[in-house]
């Protein structure tokens, strides 16, 4: 079968660094994508890893290893607008996306 | 850049009618998704569809069906809709589902939120 399981929330303070974990079982894989999700408003791409290790941009970065059918994204220095839900979702050739259901970060100061 | 449009924000219908939700894409992009979204279920997928008048059921087709008459239209409809079908509806493209790398990218719209009386 195919799995993608994420923490449904998590809470962080303002300059802080915050990890969120994706693991995923799934009968192909060609990448893992992680997007981002305000309130009402679609979701955005904010990275793609294909090959094992950490790909960084900025103050998001986000690691990869196939092996252990694990990701992360790492958010550092926290800011207030980074309040959102955090999508991951792994990348099948010939067919859609497979989202996780999600992760709703909550910063505050 | 990738725009995906859909054709409202907001819609109210009442209990059977037939529902029409448009979507629309401006890159040329082969691929086009239905996806809906509801509190603690994430993003489900109800029809894809790789190429005109192609199209594949995803995990909840129930109750809906598509239609892809041009590349950058769209359309998902709702036959007789029902109160479990309130939601938010997405749409997105993609350049092709048979890519590596990062050009399996999925776009997403901004969204219609369908409420159902």
């Amino acid at each position: 079968g195919q799995n993608i399981d994420q923490p449904t929330e998590m809470t962080a303070t303002e300059g802080a660094i915050v990890q969120i974990n994706c693991t995923y079982q799934t009968s192909g894989f060609n990448g893992l994508f992680w997007y981002q999700q305000h309130a009402g408003e679609a979701p955005t791409f904010l990275s793609y890893n294909v090959l094992d290790g950490l790909e960084e941009k900025g103050r998001f970065s986000s690691f990869l290893s196939r092996s252990k059918g694990y990701s992360y994204l790492l958010l550092k220095e926290l800011q207030m607008k980074d309040s959102a839900s955090y999508l991951c979702a792994v990348n099948q050739a010939g067919t859609a996306l497979i989202f996780g259901k999600g992760t709703t970060l909550s910063v505050s100061s | 850049d990738v725009k995906v449009t859909q054709s409202s924000r907001y819609l109210v219908k009442r209990t059977g009618e037939k529902v029409f939700l448009e979507c629309v894409q401006d890159m040329d992009h082969e691929n086009m998704f239905w996806y809906r979204q509801d509190p603690g279920l994430g993003l489900r997928l109800i029809y894809f569809s790789y190429d005109v008048k192609m199209k594949e059921k995803g995990d909840i087709p129930e109750g809906y069906s598509v239609s892809r008459e041009k590349k950058e239209r769209f359309s998902l409809i709702l036959e007789s809709a029902s109160t479990n079908q309130t939601s938010m509806y997405l749409c997105a493209s993609s350049l092709s589902l048979f890519v590596t790398g990062g050009d399996n990218e999925q776009f997403f719209g901004p969204g219609t939120r369908l409420t159902v009386l």
